[in-house]
């Protein structure tokens, strides 16, 4: 079992919609969760991160965490072509580990006009 | 803009040869993560370094080494390089391991090409 796992892609939407991006985890203990967007060719850029359960809301962005499930997600409210990238999920256990995060593999998001 | 700045950008080696790549690290971080980035992949955790010092290593062979300056800039060694050595290697700096819960933000990356 991976230790995170996006849900596979690639997932495109049209202009406007919301796109809907999951990730689950399998440690515990972890503390810390992030998402990161990746265009091509380039280094992540950090987009969300939450620590609590429940919802974060940043602008288009909403990212959700149920420890409970060891799930996090990414809601993207009126999406734009310009969001058409990879999403990355991330966790991490804190503590000593604290520069340690595991990455999933990715889901493709392509946001058709 | 993130801070971390990272070079080279780009680099091709030949198989067996011997690689450096290079980190500095943003103003008041001590902490510096390197991570591996296989093409279609997710990044994956090579090592950290605090106040120069190794501080937590992910599966990744011996022949990947790093190094971290009383400046806190930092430096990744691949020896014997192999074809699967080509990827992109991330950088990221942070404030410390007191700060437990501060994202990661990463330089733009070294795309290293092994032939």
């Amino acid at each position: 079992q991976k230790e995170v796992e996006q849900n596979s892609g690639p997932l495109s939407v049209p202009e406007g919609a919301i796109a809907s991006l999951n990730c689950t985890y399998s440690d515990r203990v972890s503390q810390s969760f992030f998402w990161y967007r990746q265009y091509s060719g380039k280094s992540p850029e950090l987009i969300m991160s939450i620590y609590s359960n429940g919802d974060k809301e940043d602008g288009r962005f909403t990212a959700q965490l149920n420890k409970a499930s060891q799930y996090v997600s990414l809601l993207i409210r009126d999406s734009q072509p310009s969001d058409s990238a990879t999403y990355l999920c991330a966790v991490g256990t804190g503590g000593t580990s604290y520069g340690k995060l595991t990455f999933g593999q990715g889901t493709i998001l392509t946001v058709h006009p | 803009e993130t801070g971390v700045t990272q070079s080279p950008t780009h680099l091709i080696k030949t198989r067996g040869q011997q690689v450096t790549l290079r980190c500095s690290s943003q103003s008041g971080h001590n902490t510096v993560s390197w991570y591996q980035q296989a093409l279609g992949q997710g990044p994956q955790f090579i090592f950290q370094y605090y106040r120069e010092e190794e501080n937590g290593r992910g599966n990744f062979p011996p022949r990947f080494s790093g190094l971290q300056f009383p400046n806190y800039s930092s430096e990744l060694n691949v020896n014997a390089l192999e074809l699967d050595d080509s990827a992109l290697y991330l950088c990221a700096s942070s404030p410390g391991v007191g700060a437990a819960n501060s994202p990661l933000h990463f330089g733009n990356g070294t795309r290293l090409t092994v032939t």
